[in-house]
């Protein structure tokens, strides 16, 4: 079974700084689709970035990008000129092609001024 | 992005009685769309997978006789909670498969259900 590890339950970082949210999962397929969605405070999921395994390039979305090492099987989330409108719970999702996705335990990311 | 609705965004209920959540793709087919159950502070857990013109598929614990799902058209599925119970209370969040973006999947705003 495959399973999706967020080992950061809370963060904190300063408006304008940058914040890396870790994500490890388990798998044994070779070809996946790896996702982060941000749940703020009025709970819709919202889609932030998408990576595809058989992608070597990491995957870019304005302030937000992601460190895809997937030897390691670890897929962390930077986001750069942090905004107070960051603050959210953030889900790392881990999904095999056309099976359902699964999610991590989240990690509740705060952006003080 | 592709764009999922949810209806109603809220409900209370008595015990006892039954609720219809309706979740919509706008702007695309769904296939495939699924139901998710997120209590307070914890993340989703997936309910059943939705597909169009066939029985839904339960994951291992949800009672499908409680949980009845119908997915009647590529744009609709509605979720039933059939003798709702308190325990029954929580965010009910819907999603629908996009094939032609990596199967990424959408999420529609949630409803919050909360039964007397």
């Amino acid at each position: 079974a495959q399973t999706v590890t967020q080992s950061q339950p809370e963060m904190s970082v300063q408006e304008a700084e940058t914040v890396t949210l870790s994500c490890t999962y388990d798998t044994s397929e070779s070809n996946y689709y790896l996702f982060w969605y941000k749940q703020p405070p009025s709970r819709q999921m919202i889609l932030v970035i998408r990576q595809e395994a058989y992608k070597q390039q990491n995957a870019t979305e304005n302030r937000f990008s992601v460190n895809f090492q997937k030897a390691a099987k670890s897929f962390s989330l930077k986001i750069s000129d942090s905004q107070l409108g960051d603050t959210a719970m953030y889900f790392c999702a881990f999904m095999e092609q056309r099976y359902d996705m699964r999610f991590g335990a989240g990690t509740r990311l705060t952006v003080k001024p | 992005g592709a764009v999922v609705s949810q209806h109603p965004s809220w409900v209370i209920c008595k015990s006892g009685t039954s609720v219809k959540i309706e979740c919509r793709s706008l702007d695309f087919q769904a296939t495939t769309m699924f139901w998710y159950r997120q209590f307070p502070k914890q993340s989703l857990m997936l309910m059943a997978t939705s597909n169009e013109g066939s029985k839904a598929t339960y994951e291992q614990g949800v009672e499908k006789d409680k949980f009845l799902i119908n997915h009647a058209s590529l744009t609709l599925s509605t979720l039933t909670v059939t003798s709702a119970h308190p325990e029954d209370s929580s965010f009910y969040i819907c999603s629908a498969r996009v094939t032609s973006e990596a199967d990424t999947q959408y999420f529609g705003p949630g409803t919050r259900l909360t039964v007397l």
